[in-house]
């Protein structure tokens, strides 16, 4: 089946700090995959996608880099904001008409000031 | 656009009253999800509607029924609540058979069984 390992959170990060939020991924068929990102009290918002191996998905300062050899998908910033303080989700879908998400369990970003 | 609306946002049920989460999406989307959310599990998919008059059991279908009832709407009924399905539920949708589809997702309904 398909399944999304993700890095165990919280995550505490002092603003301008580098993040990396692990992800990696088992699936039968050739993923795309996605980083969602969650705000406190809201749905899930897209932050960036990528569909084929090498693809960079990119939104925001955030990038992640679409990994076939190491299944990996991880999720990267340069220099965060308190504004970015979130939950972070990792997803996979393959084929089929309806596409259904694959999630990982979430990791918890806070940024403090 | 409202995007994907869902009603309502809270609720409190007694083991055993049923309900019904209502959810409309305005994007002309084919393909619509149900979602529970728990703490420290991601999103589960219980059901999903891959067009409308279609629906299909997803990965946590057990003690949820659901009616696609016209291209907009998707509702998900609890028959006969427990505690267990006290959970944040999402509903969203996407346009069917793209590559790397975005799923759009609607607010949540945080529903609480005493």
């Amino acid at each position: 089946g398909n399944s999304v390992t993700q890095m165990e959170g919280p995550v505490t990060l002092s603003e301008e700090a580098f993040l990396t939020i692990n992800c990696t991924y088992t699936a039968t068929g050739y993923p795309s995959l996605f980083w969602y990102v969650q705000y406190p009290g809201e749905g899930l918002q897209l932050l960036l996608k990528a569909t084929k191996a090498d693809d960079k998905g990119s939104n925001k300062g955030f990038e992640a880099t679409y990994r076939k050899e190491t299944t990996s998908f991880h999720l990267e910033k340069g220099s965060v904001q308190v504004s970015d303080s979130a939950v972070y989700f990792c997803a996979l879908s393959v084929g089929g008409s309806a596409r259904q998400l694959t999630f990982g369990s979430g990791t918890q970003l806070t940024v403090l000031p | 656009n409202a995007g994907v609306t869902q009603t309502p946002k809270f609720q409190v049920l007694k083991t055993g009253q049923s309900m019904t989460l209502q959810c409309a999406q305005d994007m002309n989307h084919n393909s619509m999800y149900w979602y529970r959310q728990d703490p420290g599990m991601g999103l589960r998919l219980i059901y999903y509607s891959a067009s409308e008059g279609t629906t299909d059991k997803g990965e946590v279908p057990n003690g949820y029924n659901v009616s696609r009832l016209n291209k907009r709407e998707f509702s998900l009924r609890l028959e006969s609540a427990a505690p267990s399905q006290t959970s944040v539920y999402f509903c969203a949708s996407s346009e069917a058979g793209r590559g790397g589809n975005e799923q759009f997702f609607g607010p949540g309904t945080r529903l609480t069984v005493l």
